[in-house]
């Protein structure tokens, strides 16, 4: 199970940082990516980590802005979102990667948390 | 980037209907790297399908996959009334990972 939290409303040019705690599965085995989801628009990928951390790969839209992170002492994966933007604006999922496909970023999720939403506007 | 174009972008059907949904990609998706999920209002995406044709966990078998290079179907044999949602299908094969825009499944 993955859980989000750390949503909410930011000025535009502002920082917000998301997490995803995970339980039920061997966090540290596992490449976790966030995909993200404007309101009534499909599924854009964000960010992703391996398993160990480490490498990271984005998205171009968001490159230079996010980061992401993990803890595999708190079975916790992070998005810290800076220089914020209107069109960031969308429910953010962090998603568990199947280890299947052939790279850490490259692989299809089979787990999914129920979302936070992030609003940017002033 | 790989665009994915998915077919139709709506449609009515009644509970007991077979579906088929279109995934078309504009460049062939390599070892056919391919998923589809399904996502229903205010629900984050389930995973369907795996590598074009393997089934996730749990999935019921009425769901099923098929196609390789740039075709891709996703067929529902018989629709229950807990398959109307959105669904989606998603490359995973290069770089960057991309997904269609949906096709909503609508109760007739």
């Amino acid at each position: 199970q993955l859980l989000e939290s750390g949503g909410g409303l930011v000025q535009p040019g502002g920082s917000l940082r998301l997490s995803c705690g995970a339980t039920g599965f061997s966090f540290s085995t596992f490449a976790m990516s966030w995909v993200r989801q404007a309101p009534g628009k499909g599924l854009e990928w964000v960010a992703a980590i391996p398993g160990g951390g480490g490498s990271t790969y984005y998205a171009d839209s968001v490159k230079g802005r996010f980061t992401i992170s993990r803890d595999n002492s708190k079975n916790t994966v992070y998005l810290q979102m800076n220089s914020l933007r209107a069109e960031d604006t969308a429910t953010y999922y962090c998603a568990k990667t199947t280890g299947l496909g052939y790279s850490y970023a490259h692989d299809a999720f089979d787990v999914w948390g129920q979302g936070t939403m992030v609003t940017v506007s002033s | 980037e790989i665009v994915l174009t998915q077919s139709p972008g709506s449609l009515s059907l009644s509970p007991g209907e077979r579906v088929t949904l279109s995934c078309r990609a504009s460049q062939s998706v390599r070892s056919n790297y391919l998923a589809w999920y399904q996502q229903k209002p205010g629900q984050a995406p389930r995973l369907l399908i795996y590598g074009a044709s393997t089934r996730a966990t749990g999935i019921p078998d009425r769901f099923s996959g098929s196609g390789s290079g740039t075709d891709f179907t996703l067929t529902i044999s018989s629709l229950e009334p807990e398959d109307f949602a959105v669904y989606y299908c998603h490359h995973y094969g290069s770089s960057p990972i991309t997904f269609g825009g949906g096709t909503k499944v609508e109760i007739k």
